[in-house]
């Protein structure tokens, strides 16, 4: 199972863009990576997912080197209620856990 | 609306006692996953199954249980419960067994131990 390895918290302002990059240097050839988030109180969320090159949906970019051994979540002009924990993920085979790390802790002022 | 439904939403129960914490996947998933989250701490994984049958455990306690039905409705046992227990209890479930397939969690159960 790839471990994954993300900032522990990040400060931004409303209306910026930020970078979250996840390492995950064990990544395998089947893998994806999947990132969620999770406002408290509450279950986590997928926001995108990814195999290789730039993924693109209406909430977030997820960048993938061609080695794949690291990813960056992007989300442009956050704002205050993108304050959340984010989580990367990378897809455990048939009968492994998956598991989630500590993720990053997002903080958005005004 | 993730369509993953956990029942029952809050529970405050005594020390030593069992409760059962349900969970109905989305329509059509197979798969169901059961995590713990105590104030301030990760999700932890305990157990995962996929259409009846366990496919990957973590690191649950013995005095916890799980299962999924026909239905693929899930049961989480709690027994035995201490104080520690006390947590957000989330069930999350998606199509396939593999780590790829999306994961749509419920709003999770909150177990409350006095």
């Amino acid at each position: 199972l790839a471990k994954t390895t993300q900032p522990i918290s990040m400060d931004s302002y409303e209306g910026q863009e930020v970078n979250i990059t996840c390492s995950h240097n064990n990544i395998a050839t089947n893998d994806y990576i999947t990132w969620y988030q999770q406002f408290p109180s509450q279950g986590p969320r997928f926001i995108i997912q990814g195999y290789k090159t730039k993924v693109t949906n209406e909430v977030a970019s997820l960048f993938i080197p061609a080695d794949r051994k690291s990813s960056t979540l992007s989300l442009p002009r956050v704002s205050l209620s993108d304050t959340a924990v984010y989580y990367c993920l990378v897809g455990a085979q048939a009968g492994t856990a998956l598991i989630f790390g500590k993720g990053t802790t997002l903080s958005v002022s005004s | 609306d993730s369509g993953v439904t956990q029942t029952p939403k809050h529970l405050i129960t005594a020390t030593g006692q069992r409760v059962t914490l349900r969970c109905s996947p989305r329509s059509g998933d197979l798969s169901v996953y059961w995590y713990q989250q105590s104030l301030d701490q990760g999700l932890q994984f305990l157990i995962q199954y996929y259409n009846g049958e366990e496919r990957a455990k973590g690191n649950i306690l013995e005095r916890f249980s799980a299962q999924q039905f026909p239905d693929l409705h899930s049961e989480l046992n709690l027994s035995s419960l201490e104080l520690g227990d006390s947590a957000l209890y989330f069930c999350a479930s998606s199509v396939g067994p593999r780590g790829q397939n999306t994961i749509y969690f419920g709003e999770g159960s909150w177990l409350t131990v006095v």
